[in-house]
């Protein structure tokens, strides 16, 4: 049963144009989300996470939009790099439980050509 | 400089062997989890700790083993029980008490294959 799903395995932009990653999730119970970045062979390190009391988070060229009627997160980014190249995890968690378990999408590769 | 240490980096293990992965944090951390990566599956929770000395299963615990006799270390073994163990793990940790204290802190992982 997977609660957080990408669907999206890959992805390929332009430099300089939006990427738009998609994140949908099954649990309502969940209310904070977050965005991780993966290059291969490496931890994924932290990129921008949201509550679900708001519908947006903003950090430089990265934005998370939260859809909660619709079970639905993205993240933005624009313009893109072709640094920005890696994969990138959706998870979403719990506050309430204090466990601080994360629960992971499958990823999508995103690919920006120069 | 704070951080989480995993090592070995790659780690090659016979059939039939047991195997342990080293996780050490220096981040004063209270919780600590291990995560397995395969390819177009994500991350997905082996075990976790939110305390010394105490430890729970996550959703694919079987054919693990881990301890927490340390604030700062959470090994994992990798028993002969595991019947795919091939994979790429990786050990977070995180600040309980902190506000909105669900930001994990992701080692460098180990690459296990067995041969």
């Amino acid at each position: 049963d997977q609660q957080v799903k990408q669907n999206s395995p890959s992805l390929s932009v332009q430099e300089g144009r939006i990427s738009i990653l998609n994140c949908d999730y099954t649990n309502s119970m969940f209310d904070y989300f977050l965005w991780y970045k993966k290059y291969p062979a490496e931890g994924p390190t932290f990129l921008i996470s949201i509550s679900s009391i708001k519908d947006k988070n903003e950090d430089g060229r990265f934005t998370v939009f939260l859809n909660k009627s619709a079970k639905h997160l993205s993240l933005h980014i624009v313009p893109s790099q072709p640094g920005d190249s890696a994969v990138y995890f959706c998870a979403a968690s719990r506050v309430g439980s204090n466990t601080g378990k994360l629960i992971f999408g499958q990823g999508t590769t995103l690919q920006v050509k120069p | 400089d704070g951080g989480i240490t995993q090592s070995p980096k790659y780690l090659f293990r016979k059939e039939g062997q047991n195997v342990t992965l080293s996780c050490e944090q220096n981040l004063n951390h209270d919780a600590m989890y291990w995560y397995r990566q395969d390819p177009g599956q994500g991350l997905r929770l082996i075990y976790y700790s939110q305390i010394v000395n105490d430890f729970q299963k996550g959703d694919i615990a079987e054919g693990y083993s881990v301890s927490r006799e340390k604030k700062e270390s959470f090994p994992l073994t990798v028993t002969s029980a595991q019947k795919n163990p091939t994979a790429f793990y990786l050990c977070a940790s995180l600040d309980l008490l902190a506000p909105q204290s669900t930001e994990a802190f992701f080692g460098q992982g180990t690459r296990l294959t067995v041969v």
